[in-house]
């Protein structure tokens, strides 16, 4: 199957500072990507949309300034949330949808565990 | 708009009995169904998908589930439960304008005792 890199899987940072996550197709190319955030035994609640060469779509509720969404080419995705409080804390998750084989399945990358202290 | 309902936060079986993870779903379109699980600081593992072809799917270690649009329900079963089969299990609900784009359900956690 497709895979997605996601990277880092665990981070640290200081309150205040803003921390980049990446989001990789490997195998495939990915006009579409998505990101979610997972709170601890909760289900996954979708934040944005990331369309390759234009703006994400964010949902209801987000603040696009806090989570900056980049989707600069066909296989990668970036996530930075800007100036990091401790209510950031979570499990982030993106997914890319493969456009090659008719975009009826997402794959997930392996998540990544923020911690703001 | 589409939502999903997972009925039980939490499913404990023996090991060896009967899997069942119940799932509902609403739609306005007809849906793209999905199963996925989680394991513990983890991403998430497709287990199986419904596109429309045939209404009981099947999926990896064992599991499979049946479409009922009658009742409007996607139950994920698995006839022997095995330890290994303890995680947290997704389902999710897509349509194909949104390919890729998933509601998701509660989530169900699933505890397999010896």
């Amino acid at each position: 199957g497709a895979v997605v890199s996601q990277h880092p899987s665990r981070v640290i940072c200081k309150s205040g500072t803003s921390v980049k996550i990446e989001c990789r197709s490997l195998d495939f190319q990915a006009t579409t990507m998505f990101w979610y955030r997972q709170f601890p035994k909760k289900s996954l609640m979708l934040m944005a949309t990331s369309n390759e060469g234009s703006k994400a779509t964010y949902e209801q509720g987000v603040e696009k300034d806090k989570f900056l969404i980049n989707h600069a080419s066909l296989t990668l995705s970036t996530l930075t949330v800007t100036s990091a409080h401790p209510e950031d804390s979570s499990f982030y998750i993106c997914s890319a949808r493969d456009a090659g084989t008719g975009g009826t399945e997402a794959f997930f990358g392996q998540g990544t565990r923020l911690t703001v202290v | 708009a589409q939502s999903v309902t997972q009925l039980g936060s939490h499913v404990s079986v023996s090991e060896g009995a009967l899997v069942l993870l119940r799932c509902n779903y609403s739609s306005s379109v007809p849906p793209y169904l999905f199963w996925y699980v989680q394991y513990p600081n983890q991403g998430l593992q497709l287990l199986l998908k419904y596109t429309s072809a045939a209404t009981l799917v099947k999926g990896i270690n064992g599991f499979e589930a049946e479409f009922k649009k009658s009742e409007t329900s996607f139950h994920l079963t698995k006839p022997s439960a095995h330890m290994s089969d303890a995680a947290e299990y997704f389902c999710a609900v897509s349509d194909y304008n949104q390919g890729g784009k998933l509601i998701f359900g509660q989530g169900t956690e699933l505890s397999v005792k010896p």
